[in-house]
């Protein structure tokens, strides 16, 4: 079955990065699309960016202005996302996600929390 | 980028009620559009997917109609297993943007 492995929390300060990892089984990895979802403590879901794990190709939401990047390594089904410069409003869950609707599949999430 | 807007952002409604939420797209998604149950602490369940379609496993008391730009979700008869919060979300193109939320509750 689909399965979609996240890393575990991470608590960071403010200014450092983080690298939240996703690996993916039971499936194809190369042959559905990744995106990354994260949910502030009380907050809605957030849309923060998606890969393509094929070609590598990535669009991210705007307001993160270079601070994202995502990467994949083809060779362990792993999605990565890495966000740089972290704020205290970064604080989430961090979910990875496969595909469109229906066939879309969550990861438990990861929760990644910025505090001096 | 096209923004989501759901409607209302809460509601609490009494067991056997219909309840309706309603989600606007400020440009046309055709019908790639989603709605997702979540309840505190879990991941948020499909619930409907090309704007009107029901996953399978849901109930038939969900169901949703709309495509371009309006979209509305119905809960024909509220149950208690029924209180989350509900988002809409677009998937025809990235941004993938989420509605922000409608807390329902009993």
């Amino acid at each position: 079955q689909v399965q979609l492995m996240q890393s575990g929390a991470e608590v960071k300060k403010p200014g450092a990065s983080v690298t939240v990892s996703c690996k993916a089984s039971g499936y194809t990895f190369t042959s559905f699309d990744i995106n990354w979802v994260r949910q502030a403590p009380g907050q809605g879901l957030e849309w923060v960016g998606w890969m393509n794990p094929n070609s590598g190709k990535t669009i991210s939401a705007q307001h993160f202005q270079g601070r994202l990047t995502m990467t994949r390594n083809t060779s362990i089904n792993t999605a990565y996302l890495d966000l740089s410069s972290l704020k205290s409003d970064d604080t989430a869950v961090y979910f990875c996600t496969r595909g469109t609707p229906p066939r879309v599949h969550w990861g438990l999430g990861t929760l990644v929390t910025v505090s001096s | 980028d096209i923004q989501m807007t759901q409607s209302p952002s809460s509601l609490s409604a009494s067991v056997g009620d219909r309840v309706t939420i309603t989600c606007r797209a400020s440009q046309s998604v055709y019908n790639y559009l989603a709605w997702y149950q979540q309840k505190p602490g879990k991941v948020p369940l499909l619930l409907i997917y090309a704007a009107s379609t029901l996953q399978s496993g849901v109930p038939s008391r969900f169901s949703a109609t709309g495509s371009g730009t309006d979209f509305t979700l119905t809960i024909s008869s509220l149950q208690p297993e029924d209180v989350a919060t509900y988002y809409c979300q677009k998937y025809n193109s990235a941004p993938r943007t989420f509605g922000q939320g409608t807390k329902v509750d009993i």
